[in-house]
C-alpha cells in the first residue's frame, strides 16, 4: 500500500532529552513537511523539505532539526531546548510545493 | 502573513440534514487555493475539497461542496446527507501560489468541531 507512515504512535520525553519522530513515505513525493497541532488549535509548519538533502524552517522551528537524506525519510528531531514539546505532531508529503499535501496518522508526544 | 479564521469552533448536524461550515481568509495574494481537511478522532488529517482562487466555479466533491466568495474572502464548506462518519474536527487552509512564498506552506485555519446527530 502506498502512503504515509509515522513512528511511533505515542512517544515520552524526559526533561533534557532528545528525540526523534519518525516519517517515511513510499509516495515517491518530492517534498515533506512536518507540522505541529496543539489542543484546539490548527496546524503550525515546522520545517519542510523540497528535495533530498534540503530543508527549510517554517514558522516554529526553533528547538527542532530534521535531515532528508533519502527521499522517501523525513526525520524530525526534538531537542532540549523546545521547553513546550507535548503537541500531536503531522508529517506530510506532496508531489512538488504545489501539489496537495497527504497526511501520516501522526505521533503524539508527550513530556514525563 | 496570511490568515484563516473559522469562526465557528463547533458546530452540529441531524443525520440527512445539510451544515454549512465557514471560513474567511485575509490575503493580498491573487493566486492561492484553498482546502479543507477533515480530522475525524483518529486524528489523521484527510483531504475533503480544494479550491484554486482562479476558478470561478464551486468546486464539488460528492456530498462536499464549496462556496468560495474571492472578493468576500470567504470560502464555506457545505455537507448535504450528513453521515455519522462526517462527524471530526473540519480545517480550513490556505496556500500561497505566487513567487517567493514559503514552498508549499499551508495555513491553518482553528477547526471546527462537526457533531452529527442520528
Amino acid at each position: 500500500d502506498g502512503g504515509i507512515t509515522q513512528s511511533p504512535k505515542y512517544l515520552f520525553r524526559k526533561e533534557g532529552q532528545n528525540v526523534t519522530l519518525s516519517c517515511e513515505q513510499n509516495l515517491n513525493h518530492d517534498a515533506m513537511y512536518w507540522y505541529r497541532q496543539d489542543p484546539g488549535q490548527g496546524l503550525r509548519l515546522i520545517y519542510y523539505s523540497q528535495i533530498v538533502n534540503d530543508f527549510q524552517k517554517g514558522d516554529i522551528a526553533e528547538g527542532y532539526s530534521v535531515s532528508r537524506e533519502k527521499k522517501e525519510s523525513f526525520p524530525l528531531t526534538v531537542t532540549s531546548a523546545q521547553k513546550n514539546p507535548t503537541a500531536f505532531y503531522l508529517c506530510a508529503s506532496s508531489r512538488g510545493g504545489w501539489e496537495t499535501q497527504y497526511f501520516g496518522p501522526g505521533t503524539r508526544l508527550l513530556v514525563l | 502573513a496570511q490568515t484563516v479564521t473559522q469562526s465557528q469552533p463547533e458546530m452540529s448536524v441531524q443525520e440527512a440534514e445539510t451544515v454549512t461550515l465557514s471560513c474567511t481568509y485575509d490575503t493580498s495574494e491573487s493566486d492561492y487555493y484553498l482546502f479543507w481537511y477533515k480530522q475525524p478522532p483518529s486524528r489523521q488529517m484527510i483531504l475533503v475539497i480544494r479550491q484554486e482562487a482562479y476558478k470561478q466555479q464551486n468546486a464539488t466533491e460528492n456530498r462536499f461542496s464549496v462556496n468560495f466568495q474571492k472578493a468576500a474572502k470567504s470560502f464555506s464548506l457545505k455537507i448535504s446527507d450528513s453521515q455519522l462518519g462526517d462527524a471530526a474536527m473540519y480545517f480550513c487552509a490556505y496556500r500561497s501560489e505566487g513567487p517567493g512564498t514559503s514552498y508549499g506552506k499551508l495555513t491553518f485555519g482553528q477547526g471546527t468541531i462537526l457533531t452529527v446527530h442520528p
